[in-house]
């Protein structure tokens, strides 16, 4: 069974600063990896999506690493800003595709 | 990219009443939609998939009596809370792939927020 676990759960950094929330997955039979951002009360926003076969994606001031021999994947963020503040949510999709399995999330404080 | 709508985005009923929720892919026919709870400051926990025009099938531990799934067409899938109570009180959110993209992409919709009084 597929488990998905983040850390760490709760990160508060001064804005400005590049920081890195990780992501683990016990099954590498996985078909995508995806990041998402949500607001507190909200729904989901997509980030990035990661297939099996590729092993960063990169958008704006994010970037997303994954290995998928080790069970990991990172997101990056660069020059941290206040309105960066949110959960940020993996989620991975098993090799057949059928399933997205969520890990626990990072709440993420950027202090100004 | 694509759309995925909920209705309603909140709703508060009373105990032992049913409520819908309706999914709709805006811009595409999704022949599969995922079905989401998230309690406060938890992660999303799969309920079910949906499947077009055959029965849904439910992840264990979640009660097929209790939450109706139909998915009638490639566009709409609803889930119905019958007979609720306060425990069912949660966040809940639809998700559904383009097809034909082969990126297997998940959007996701905006949430219905269910208050069981």
């Amino acid at each position: 069974k597929q488990e998905v676990t983040q850390i760490p759960a709760a990160l508060s950094v001064p804005e400005g600063e590049n920081l890195v929330l990780n992501c683990s997955f016990t099954d590498s039979a996985i078909y995508n990896l995806q990041w998402f951002r949500q607001d507190p009360g909200k729904g989901l926003t997509s980030l990035l999506l990661i297939q099996s076969s590729q092993r960063e994606q990169t958008s704006g001031r994010l970037n997303a690493s994954l290995d998928k021999s080790s069970g990991r994947s990172t997101l990056y963020i660069a020059a941290s800003q206040p309105g960066d503040s949110a959960t940020y949510l993996c989620a991975v999709r098993d090799s057949s595709a059928s399933k997205i399995i969520f890990g626990s999330g990072t709440r993420l404080s950027i202090r100004p | 990219g694509a759309v995925v709508s909920q209705h309603p985005s909140w709703v508060i009923c009373k105990s032992g009443t049913s409520v819908k929720i309706e999914c709709r892919s805006l811009d595409f026919q999704a022949t599969t939609m995922f079905w989401y709870r998230q309690f406060p400051k938890q992660s999303l926990m799969l309920m079910a998939t949906s499947n077009e025009g055959s029965k849904a099938t439910y992840e264990q531990g979640v009660e097929k009596d209790k939450f109706l799934i139909n998915h009638a067409s490639l566009t709409l899938s609803t889930l119905t809370v019958t007979s609720a109570h306060p425990e069912d009180s949660s966040f809940y959110i639809c998700s559904a792939s383009r097809p034909g993209t082969g990126s297997g992409e998940q959007y996701f919709g905006p949430g219905t927020r269910l208050t069981v009084t």
